[in-house]
């Protein structure tokens, strides 16, 4: 029983170019959410998907976009990296009021 | 609009000393509150949760909360730290239909020997 993974563990893209982050959970959870955490500011939500289809956007989606493949994996995809996409960012699934985290995934956009 | 803040961006306590973590929050509806704890490099782990009854709840690794409605604050507390308690702490509320969490900021705590 793995829980929430993610890969890669650490990436680093030059500008411009694209990349998808993998996060696939075994609990069953309906709800799939990306994170992004930079120093001082905590966790901001990206994208969320509710259920198996559906995706909404969270507080910061500018630059990125979504898939809910099927109930297990939710992937974010930057389709042409920025240096301010730097950070690192988190997948969680979640069963109604808690959440579960992956180990994150190190991006650096030089 | 719902905001959480956590005041202290660092906090320093001596092992064996006890702990207390403030965490205030602004929602309009009865708010869902929890406590995560990320150690370096690592994901975050839950804590605890409130979502109603008893205002004091207990988590793991022998930290509790108490629910504060009159005040707005979820503070964290532990009678005794450990070197292990060295982490980064965070609150956050649920919020809408889907339970989007609102985080704040962080907390580090730090544990001199």
């Amino acid at each position: 029983n793995a829980g929430v993974t993610q890969t890669p563990k650490f990436q680093v893209l030059k500008t411009g170019q694209s990349m998808t982050l993998q996060c696939a959970q075994d609990m069953n959870h309906n709800s799939m959410y990306w994170y992004r955490q930079d120093p001082g500011m905590g966790l901001r939500l990206i994208y969320y998907s509710a259920s198996e289809g559906t995706t909404d956007k969270g507080e910061v989606p500018n630059g990125y976009n979504v898939s809910r493949l099927n109930k297990r994996e939710f992937s974010l995809r930057l389709e042409s990296a920025a240096p301010s996409q730097t950070s690192v960012y988190f997948c969680a699934a979640g069963a109604r009021e808690t959440q579960y985290f992956g180990p994150g995934t190190r991006l650096l956009v030089l | 609009a719902q905001s959480v803040t956590q005041p202290d961006i660092h906090i320093t306590v001596s092992e064996g000393a006890s702990l207390e973590l403030r965490c205030n929050y602004s929602y309009g509806a009865t708010p869902y509150l929890f406590w995560y704890v990320q150690s370096p490099g690592q994901g975050l782990q839950l804590l605890l949760k409130y979502f109603s009854g008893d205002t004091l709840v207990q988590g793991i690794k022998g930290f509790e909360a108490e629910f504060k409605r009159s005040q707005s604050s979820f503070n964290l507390r532990k009678p005794s730290v450990h070197w292990s308690d060295a982490a980064e702490y965070f609150c956050a509320v649920g919020a809408g239909s889907n339970y989007q969490l609102i985080w704040g900021a962080g907390t580090k705590l730090i544990i001199k020997p």
